[in-house]
Order: structure tokens, then sequence, then C-alpha cells
């Protein structure tokens, strides 16, 4: 069974800082891999998606994320957060073997202005 | 385009309480999915369906939950009787079917359960 680990439960930031939130996921075979955000009141939204290709892929509102397959990781990143950034965001994984996604924990980010 | 349309957004029952969701995805979506989000945790699959067919239900408690989606389209996912620990955000989610696995999932605002 494919299983999701996100290890930072709650960060806070000031505006302008730099932002990388960890994502570890545990399967031994091929996988899709994904960023979802939650903005306050709303509902869950794609950030960004690694299916093949370049390792580091980006996505929108400036954020980005980097496979490293030999860590079993997918960290989410961001050069300077911006207020309105704050929001829960989750890492999830899909294993190519059948449509079911796999979520982590979630990140809840504050950033104060 | 329309969003995932759930409803209804809240609602507050007692213990023993039937209660009932609606989900009705995105026009063409041919994959409808169920999850549980418990507060701060992330959402947990509870069932999946390809058309009509449900493929994916291991998770579901099936000694109280059921779910359906008859004409492939809407679904509706039931509780009887509910429990305290039912309280949470059900979302429903779907996604057109891709080749080799999940593309991205469009999520509707969730059904946020409280029993008291």
């Amino acid at each position: 069974a494919q299983s999701v680990s996100q290890h930072n439960h709650h960060v806070i930031l000031s505006e302008a800082a730099s932002l990388e939130l960890g994502c570890n996921y545990s399967y031994g075979g091929t996988v899709n891999l994904f960023w979802y955000v939650q903005y306050p009141g709303q509902h869950l939204q794609l950030l960004l998606k690694y299916f093949s290709g370049d390792p580091l892929v980006k996505g929108i509102k400036g954020f980005e994320a980097e496979f490293i397959k030999s860590k079993f990781s997918f960290n989410l990143r961001k050069p300077s957060v911006q207020w309105s950034d704050t929001a829960e965001y989750f890492c999830a994984v899909n294993n190519n073997a059948g449509n079911m996604l796999t979520f982590g924990g979630g990140t809840r980010l504050m950033v104060k202005p | 385009e329309a969003g995932v349309v759930q409803s209804p957004r809240y609602k507050i029952i007692e213990k023993k309480q039937p209660v009932a969701f609606w989900c009705n995805p995105i026009s063409g979506h041919n994959t409808l999915y169920w999850y549980r989000q418990n507060l701060g945790q992330g959402p947990e699959l509870l069932i999946r369906y390809e058309n009509e067919e449900a493929v994916d239900d291991s998770q579901l408690p099936k000694d109280r939950f059921s779910a359906e989606r008859l004409k492939g389209v809407d679904s509706t996912l039931k509780i009887q009787p509910a429990e305290l620990g039912d309280s949470a955000v059900y979302l429903c989610a779907s996604s057109p079917r891709l080749a080799g696995g999940a593309g991205e999932l469009f999520f509707g605002e969730g059904s946020r359960l409280t029993v008291l």
C-alpha cells in the first residue's frame, strides 16, 4: 500500500520568506505526484503535478516541486511567499496502477503580512 | 465549466440519525470519488466509481455507509445511523478516465457533517 508523509504540520513565515514543504512517499513502483492547495473557505485545487520527464515541475503562483526518486521525495518550494499563500497544502501520490489518490496529512501555512 | 457540486454544505445531526450527501460531478467525468477528511488530516478515500460501478470501496465502513451512482452521473453517500466519530468533511471529486492512472482530481467544496 502507498502512503504519504508530510512532516511539517504547521509553518509560519513572514512575507518574502522562502518556503519548502517536505513530502515523502512510500511505494516501490512508478508514481504520479501532486500538490494540492486549499485556501480558507475554498475547495481543494491542484497546484502542480509530476508524471514523468523533468523532475523539477512548475505550478501556479510561482510554486515548484522537485521529484527526487532516490529519496522518495517531492518537496514543494516557493522563493518568496505572499500573505495570499496562507492555506493548507496537501501532497498526494497515485501509483499509476489505478485511479486512486493517497494524500498526506497536510501542512497548514500561515504567512504573516 | 461548472465544477463539482455538493450538497448540503453543512449538516448537523444527532447521533443515530441518518444523513445523506449528494454530488454532481463535472460533465463527462467518468470517475467519481468520495473522500472523508477528518479535522487536521488529509482526505481519505471511501469509494471510487467508474461510471456506475464501484471499483474500490475497501475503505467504506459498510455496516453504516452506503453509496450509489445509479446512472453513472450523480452520486449519493449515506450514513445510517451516524456516530459521533463520523463528524468530518465529506468530499466528492471527479476526473476524466485517463490511461495509466489518475490525472487531476477536481474537488467539490465538501459537506461538513457534525454529529452531536
